[in-house]
């Protein structure tokens, strides 16, 4: 079992609509959680990070944390076609020393 | 700011070659990384220097070496470059902290023939 687990898509999603991303992880110690776009050709860049269960909002993005569960998800409200992108969930596992593991995106296409 | 820089930006290797890969932040982080991107996969970590003067294995450090220069300045070097390490790197830097949010380099596109 991977560590940080995504779907990899692609997410094929209208111009307006959400866009949910979802995101496992393994190691129930996982401390913070962190959600990064990636376009093609560019580095990732950070969209927002959390670690506290529940939710987390900023602009048209939604971070939820669910650890009992161990998944955290990524909404995209109003979805542009500027958001397509790759979207990489990063997890610092507490087993492997707190380092930051990434999953393996998910791929958003936001379609006019 | 610049942020963090790399360079390289584009490098093609022959098998057996060797090269180094420059990273530099301005930010005054004390930590930095350097990773893999291969198709389909995430990124992988290769090194990582939690604060100057030390430097750690990461998930795949098989025919790298690292050294972390000053607070600033972590290279990356292939000693003999194969085509399994045909990817594009990225340097990342990090505030230790709650949060340790990691900043990207525009990364090398590296091609080993």
């Amino acid at each position: 079992q991977k560590e940080v687990e995504q779907n990899s898509g692609p997410l094929s999603v209208p111009e307006g609509a959400i866009a949910s991303l979802n995101c496992t992880y393994s190691d129930r110690g996982s401390q913070s959680f962190f959600w990064y776009r990636q376009y093609s050709g560019k580095s990732p860049e950070l969209i927002m990070f959390i670690y506290s269960n529940g939710d987390k909002e900023d602009g048209r993005f939604t971070a939820q944390l669910n650890k009992a569960s161990q998944y955290v998800s990524l909404l995209i409200r109003d979805s542009q076609p500027s958001d397509s992108a790759t979207y990489l969930c990063a997890v610092k596992i507490k087993a492997a020393g707190n380092k930051l593991t990434f999953g393996g995106g998910t791929r958003v296409l936001v379609k006019p | 700011n610049a942020g963090v820089t790399q360079t390289p930006k584009f490098q093609v290797l022959k098998t057996g070659q060797s090269m180094t890969l420059q990273c530099a932040q301005d930010m005054n982080h004390n930590s930095m990384y350097w990773y893999r991107q291969d198709p389909g996969m995430g990124l992988r970590l290769i090194y990582y220097s939690a604060s100057e003067g030390t430097t750690d294995k990461g998930e795949v450090p098989n025919g790298y070496n690292v050294s972390r220069l000053n607070k600033r300045e972590f290279s990356l070097r292939l000693e003999s470059a194969a085509p399994s390490q045909t990817s594009v790197y990225f340097c990342a830097s990090s505030e230790k902290g709650v949060s340790d949010t990691q900043y990207f380099g525009p990364g090398t596109r590296l091609t080993v023939l």
